[in-house]
């Protein structure tokens, strides 16, 4: 089952534009990722943010993680249409003694020149 | 060269076939990943291991087995491959970070696109 669902489901901006992505989760993470595809690549991991971490700052991203409301958000400031790709969170999250990544379904971003 | 390599990258095979999907990693991580894509429901793990002698299943593991043959390598096999199992399949890979359990950064490959008719 999904842990962590990405909204908006897709989301259209111009260059120089901000674009902010939303994470929602179920269940209590150890730490919360986004990664980046590109249109049928391997996934690029971009940020880290722990449990006992408000926010994070990697050039132009901000991540922010709501632990009470079991949510982040990434943003992306000033966009270029190199920033065209998917976008995913995945939580890390205890299952049967072991830590894995769950990933949600992805926010598609498309950033028009 | 990738520090994490699939072969093959594409295959197109027929239902009722085995297939193998095989991984290899220079990042000398312990930990790896296997993961499939379907359009619109993200990814979702098959199969994991922390080590050699460690093999663990994933959220969606039927229909498929894996062998962890070297720390280096680690291959999906689909014993009999059925149309539905036609997705993008990622191997991963992360380092053990120590202290309380948990995952960190996954280093993935570029994919093997399977096509089961």
């Amino acid at each position: 089952s999904q842990q962590g669902e990405e909204d908006p489901q897709a989301l259209s901006i111009q260059e120089g534009e901000n674009a902010t992505m939303n994470c929602s989760y179920k269940t209590s993470i150890n730490n919360l990722q986004w990664y980046r595809q590109n249109s049928g690549r391997g996934l690029v991991h971009l940020i880290l943010i722990r449990s006992n971490e408000r926010e994070k700052h990697s050039g132009r991203l901000r991540v922010t993680l709501d632990t009470s409301k079991k949510s982040s958000s990434l943003l992306i400031t000033a966009s270029r249409a190199a920033d065209t790709a998917s976008y995913f969170c995945a939580t890390d999250s205890m299952n049967s003694g072991y830590s894995t990544l769950t990933f949600g379904k992805g926010t598609m971003l498309l950033v028009s020149p | 060269d990738a520090d994490v390599t699939q072969t093959p990258r594409n295959r197109i095979t027929k239902t009722g076939k085995r297939i193998m999907l095989e991984c290899s990693q220079t990042k000398g991580h312990d930990r790896m990943y296997w993961y499939r894509q379907d359009p619109g429901l993200g990814l979702r793990l098959i199969y994991y291991s922390f080590d050699v002698k460690d093999i663990n299943k994933g959220e969606i593991s039927d229909g498929y087995s894996v062998s962890r043959q070297a720390q280096a390598k680690f291959s999906l096999s689909l014993e009999s491959a059925i149309p539905n199992q036609t997705a993008l399949y990622f191997c991963a890979t992360s380092d053990y970070t120590g202290g309380v359990p948990n995952t960190g950064e996954l280093f993935f490959g570029e994919g093997s696109r399977l096509t089961v008719l």
